[in-house]
């Protein structure tokens, strides 16, 4: 139930297509749905975050799209670029208020 | 700019060695995390910290003990270092812990390459 599943693992995107990555979950109490970016050899930022209020959020190129019937969210990367490659967290945050990660998925943006 | 330090990028240690990794924050965050990230895995989380000396066992404590005595600084300590503690360590910091406002981004450091031989 504290699981947050994500997929796919990896993802392969030609320059100027759209990236979907998806998250699902169990825990009906978990209250905030971070996505993180990570670039090699650095930690993971905070790309953009929903709660469970929202069914969507957008900021620039990247939207999340949340299903709170489904207990579902996605990442959606619009017009992606080569500078979008990276590996991308998705996150859930439990009772204890600590974040349950998702196991990330490398994306490839091709030029 | 919040700014969190790892003491090394890479180390190498023998098995059964005392390992310790140093993370300082330079914001005045109240939360402190200690994480592991392997391939597959994702990021489990081994310690955290609301305030200095205390501390709350993550998901995977077992093998490892961490000390806050300052408030910005966070180290976790591999007591007898074993190959299956191999991995990247990563250190994060938040402003708070919860609530409904902001404040729960968490910051991470670079990571710590840890390989045990």
């Amino acid at each position: 139930q504290q699981q947050v599943k994500q997929s796919p693992q990896s993802l392969i995107v030609q320059k100027g297509g759209i990236s979907i990555i998806n998250c699902a979950y169990e825990n009906t109490a978990f209250d905030y749905f971070p996505w993180y970016q990570q670039f090699p050899g650095k930690g993971p930022a905070l790309l953009i975050a929903i709660r469970p209020d929202v069914s969507e959020k957008k900021e620039g190129r990247f939207t999340i799209s949340f299903n709170k019937s489904a207990k579902q969210f996605s990442l959606h990367i619009m017009d992606s670029q080569p500078g979008d490659s990276a590996t991308y967290f998705c996150a859930a945050r439990g009772w204890n208020y600590q974040l349950i990660w998702g196991a990330g998925t490398k994306l490839i943006i091709k030029p | 700019d919040v700014k969190v330090t790892q003491s090394s990028r890479y180390l190498v240690k023998r098995t059964g060695e005392k390992v310790f990794l140093e993370c300082v924050q330079d914001m005045d965050h109240e939360n402190m995390f200690w994480y592991r990230q392997d391939p597959g895995l994702g990021l489990r989380l081994i310690y955290f910290s609301y305030d200095v000396k205390m501390k709350e066992k993550g998901d995977i404590p077992e093998g490892y003990s961490v000390s806050r005595e300052k408030k910005e600084r966070f180290s976790l300590i591999l007591e007898s270092a074993s190959t299956n503690q191999t991995s990247m360590y990563l250190c994060a910091s938040s402003l708070l812990s919860g609530g409904g406002g902001g404040g729960q981004e968490q910051y991470f450091g670079p990571g710590t390459r840890l390989t045990v031989t």
